[in-house]
């Protein structure tokens, strides 16, 4: 079946650029999804389509796919961006796959 | 704006059967796919079920099959997931979530989440 892998978790301090990577086989064929969730929240899409951020959604969330990784660019990272975020991907055997999730906290 | 209210969960023994609702509105119902995707406690997100637009395709997450069915009832505007033979590994949030569109396609993404209904079994 198919798989998404991300790091565990990313510290990143107020201001800078935290980049989250989810890397799954040829997923750079594929469309890419992000998800943010905070603590006992529901998750909330920032990036669809590998590039595309939904109305309402900070532009200093940006998304890149190639190859085998996807990428979730944060810039001037706020201590409002601490979460979980999932990065999700369609595949033909298991439909919708999500990532394994990562924490960004923000120092 | 788009809603998403989920009903139903609760504690339930291992082998009873449990029935999820998801209430929507602020959009046209009967035009859009709808998920339903659970989260264990402090692990991540796993897909669980899938209905098309007007329900006549429907998926399931291998672990799930022959003991959940999805549903739908487009007229009233409500999602449904009835969950037979409830194991404890069964036990999480349970979110419905809106697909793009109204099938399922490589290109299509969860633009909405309702806020989830705890179901817990467990003896």
């Amino acid at each position: 079946s198919y798989e998404l892998t991300q790091s565990p978790s990313v510290s990143v301090s107020p201001g800078q650029t935290a980049n989250i990577t989810c890397s799954g086989d040829s997923l750079g064929d594929k469309f890419a999804s992000w998800y943010q969730q905070k603590p006992g929240q529901s998750p909330v899409l920032v990036i669809y389509q590998d590039t595309k951020r939904p109305s309402g959604i900070p532009e200093r969330f940006s998304g890149s796919n190639s190859g085998n990784t996807a990428t979730l660019t944060i810039s001037g990272t706020q201590a409002m961006d601490e979460a979980d975020y999932y990065c999700q991907a369609w595949d033909s055997s298991t439909l919708y796959v999500f990532g394994t999730g990562t924490k960004v906290t923000v120092l | 704006q788009v809603q998403l209210v989920e009903s139903g969960g609760g504690v339930v023994q291992p082998g009873r059967p449990l029935r999820l609702s998801c209430a929507a509105s602020g959009f046209t119902f009967r035009n859009y796919g709808m998920y339903w995707v659970r989260q264990a406690p402090g692990k991540g997100l796993e897909w669980v079920a899938v209905i098309w637009y007007d329900g006549t395709k429907k998926h399931y997450v291998e672990s799930v099959k022959g003991r959940f069915t999805i549903s739908r009832d487009n007229p009233n505007n409500t999602l449904y997931l009835q969950m037979n033979s409830l194991r404890a590994e069964d036990t999480a949030v349970y979110y419905c979530a809106r697909v793009s569109g109204p099938v399922v396609t490589p290109a299509a993404y969860f633009d909405y989440w309702g806020q989830g209904t705890l179901v817990t079994v467990s003896s």
